[in-house]
């Protein structure tokens, strides 16, 4: 299986700050059409996870343009332009190019 | 706006069935894929399967085949089935639709399933 890889694991972030979490894989998430299905996820507390980017770099439909995402090959990377409280929570890379569909072990983000 | 509805068993005996449907309200079901994924302290995030609207399933190995996803496109309905469940099978499961080229991401709300004696 693909292993996602997230640094760092915790995140605490001021108000208003930036924030940036990277995310590795053991092998290229290039699938053969040429694309990329690098995912990203938030999941805040208590709730189901949400969908923030598909194909590195797309935001789903309702997702703020202060989230971004980019990279290729192995290596990814999701930003936050500024960090609101409502960003609290965990977010999880995901790959899905290989099957099984693998996520990264999650990155807590809280406010300092 | 499209909603996934989850339903199913939430304490089973090791050796029984797991079973949980997935109802999806306001939209098509065809053109997406319909997936069971679940979350446990121990492991994480975990993808169980995927189905689309002919039929066609795909299981992640390590169930080692003790996993059935079927779709049911009269009642906008899938389900999953989990045979011989021990505790290591306790977790929240969640369905969820998606797409991977578009946006398109739905969730249930989430499973609690405990395995004990």
């Amino acid at each position: 299986d693909v292993v996602m890889t997230q640094s760092p694991l915790s995140l605490p972030v001021t108000l208003g700050q930036p924030a940036s979490i990277s995310c590795w894989s053991s092998q290229s998430l290039v699938y053969t059409d040429g694309n990329t299905y690098l995912n990203w996820f938030q999941q805040r507390p208590g709730q189901s996870p949400r969908r923030l980017i598909y194909k590195v770099s797309n935001r789903d439909s309702g997702v703020p343009d202060r989230f971004s995402g980019s990279g290729s090959g192995t290596d990814f990377t999701l930003k936050i332009s500024r960090v609101e409280a409502e960003d609290v929570g965990v977010y999880f890379c995901m790959q899905g190019t290989h099957w099984p569909y693998t996520f990264g072990q999650g990155t807590k983000l809280e406010i300092k | 706006q499209v909603q996934l509805q989850q339903w199913g068993a939430g304490l089973l005996k090791p050796s029984e069935t797991l079973s949980l449907t997935c109802a999806v309200y306001g939209g098509s079901f065809s053109g997406y894929y319909w997936n069971w994924i679940r979350q446990s302290p121990g492991k994480g995030l975990e993808w169980i399967g995927e189905i689309n609207h002919s039929g066609s399933a795909n299981y992640n190995p390590s169930l080692k085949s003790r996993a059935t996803i079927t779709v049911d496109t009269s009642l906008n309905q899938f389900s999953l089935k989990l045979r011989s469940v021990t505790a290591a099978d306790t977790a929240v499961y969640y369905c969820q639709g998606s797409a991977w080229s578009f946006a398109f991401d739905y969730w249930g709300r989430g499973t609690l399933v405990t395995v004990s004696s």
